[in-house]
């Protein structure tokens, strides 16, 4: 009955290692975010799709590859891990763009 | 480009006391909209305000927009332990339905 849901939960991995994060919303939204939440707890948007097109695209490096392959899911790779790359992710979705997101339970990731 | 700040960072009460956090944009917001994180957990939606100076009551919490439309504050009365956590406003723009987050004000109650 999980709302949004990703997976894994927890993520660790080696530097330069290659890595994917799922995502998969059963709310019926049209949108959906990846957000990255720091060690200061900050949250920064990096990524929106809505109906699969994409509409915010961060200046996040290019390692950083989204894709949704239907409206129900997001996912993330993630390119050359690097040190900093360390972070809890966040998937969230919304109804359409600007109405109350709802939020995954997250993925911490840590790159050694 | 648009940031929203948000203070103060922590603050610490005694179970029974008031508590108010206070967000401000550099910039007018199409909406404001908050999120509580409890620790260890993911962000959770509370409330969305839209209207220039509309206040929203959610029990012991008051939610106020400013008439501007740039800033906003979250008022608890009588905190209780379960109001502890990381408080956030978010402040929306109108086309992209792009949030952009304060940093936060984390909450610890005393008993």
């Amino acid at each position: 009955d999980t709302a949004v849901s990703q997976t894994p939960k927890y993520l660790v991995t080696q530097m330069g290692n290659d890595k994917s994060i799922k995502c998969e919303q059963n709310l019926g939204h049209d949108t959906m975010y990846w957000y990255k939440q720091d060690s200061k707890k900050f949250l920064k948007i990096m990524f929106s799709y809505n109906n699969k097109e994409l509409i915010i695209n961060e200046t996040v490096p290019n390692r950083f590859s989204p894709k949704s392959p239907d409206k129900a899911h997001l996912n993330l790779h993630i390119n050359s891990l690097e040190l900093g790359d360390s972070a809890v992710y966040f998937c969230a979705s919304s109804k359409p763009p600007g109405l109350a997101q709802y939020f995954g339970p997250g993925t911490r990731l840590t790159v050694l | 480009g648009q940031q929203v700040m948000q203070i103060p960072q922590y603050q610490h009460v005694q179970e029974g006391e008031d508590f108010t956090t206070y967000c401000n944009s550099s910039t007018t917001l199409s909406n404001i909209q908050w999120y509580k994180q409890r620790p260890g957990g993911h962000p959770v939606f509370l409330i969305q305000l839209v209207k220039s100076g509309e206040v929203k009551k959610q029990k012991r919490l008051t939610f106020q927009f400013g008439e501007a439309k740039k800033n906003s504050s979250l008022h608890i009365t009588a905190t209780q332990t379960t109001d502890v956590g990381t408080y956030f406003c978010a402040g929306g723009e109108s086309n992209t339905g792009k949030l952009i987050f304060g940093q936060g004000t984390t909450l610890q109650v005393k008993p």
